[in-house]
């Protein structure tokens, strides 16, 4: 079975940071990765997704990620956070239909 | 647009008692997925449906749970006697179809068994 690291747990930022979320997985074939987002009191909602192609892949609200196939990694990356970006991440990949999530990661932007 | 709806929000049962949760795709999916939130845990697979089939139920519990997806009405996640340890979040989750496609998650059912 494959499983899904994210390296922080909570990560703490002000406005206008630099923000990078790690994330590895252990699948060894070929990979369908996913960052979804959850804000306070909503629903999980798709941020970006990798099939294939381009290893860096744009998302919504200013946030890519980029797949490193040789280091199993699938990092979030921002370079400018908003106090609206306050919310829990988490990484997933697909395999056979399910999706096997990381712990997720907290994010709190300060003002 | 509707999205996925899920039925109940917040689900109160007394240990003992059966749970029944509800969820409906995005209209035209045919793959359901649920996914169960433990305290201080990541999200976990539970079962994918396709109308009529179970097409995997690796991440369920064997005893107590079970899921069907009829071909007409909503998805049901049932759960039978439930303990304190059934005390979690209930997403459930559509598609179009497998593979090369996003889930869409509904706003999920908060059980609380006492």
């Amino acid at each position: 079975a494959q499983s899904v690291s994210q390296h922080n747990h909570h990560v703490i930022l002000s406005e206008a940071a630099s923000l990078e979320l790690g994330c590895n997985y252990s699948y060894g074939g070929t990979v369908n990765l996913f960052w979804y987002v959850q804000y306070p009191g909503q629903h999980l909602q798709l941020l970006l997704k990798y099939f294939s192609g381009d290893p860096l892949v744009k998302g919504i609200k200013g946030f890519e990620a980029e797949f490193i196939k040789s280091k199993f990694s699938f990092n979030l990356r921002k370079p400018s956070v908003q106090w609206s970006d306050t919310a829990e991440y988490f990484c997933a990949v697909n395999e056979d239909g399910k999706l096997t999530f990381g712990q997720g990661t907290i994010l709190t932007v300060h003002p | 647009n509707a999205g996925v709806m899920q039925n109940p929000r917040h689900l109160v049962r007394r240990r003992g008692q059966e749970a029944r949760l509800r969820c409906s795709p995005v209209k035209g999916h045919s793959h359901v997925y649920w996914y169960r939130q433990l305290p201080e845990e990541g999200l976990k697979f539970m079962v994918y449906l396709q109308k009529e089939n179970i097409i995997d139920e690796s991440g369920m519990p064997k005893e107590r749970f079970s899921a069907e997806f009829p071909k007409e009405g909503p998805s049901i996640l049932r759960i039978q006697q439930v303990v304190r340890g059934d005390s979690a979040a209930y997403f459930c989750a559509s598609s179009p179809a497998t593979g090369m496609y996003e889930q869409y998650f509904g706003p999920g059912t908060r059980l609380t068994v006492t």
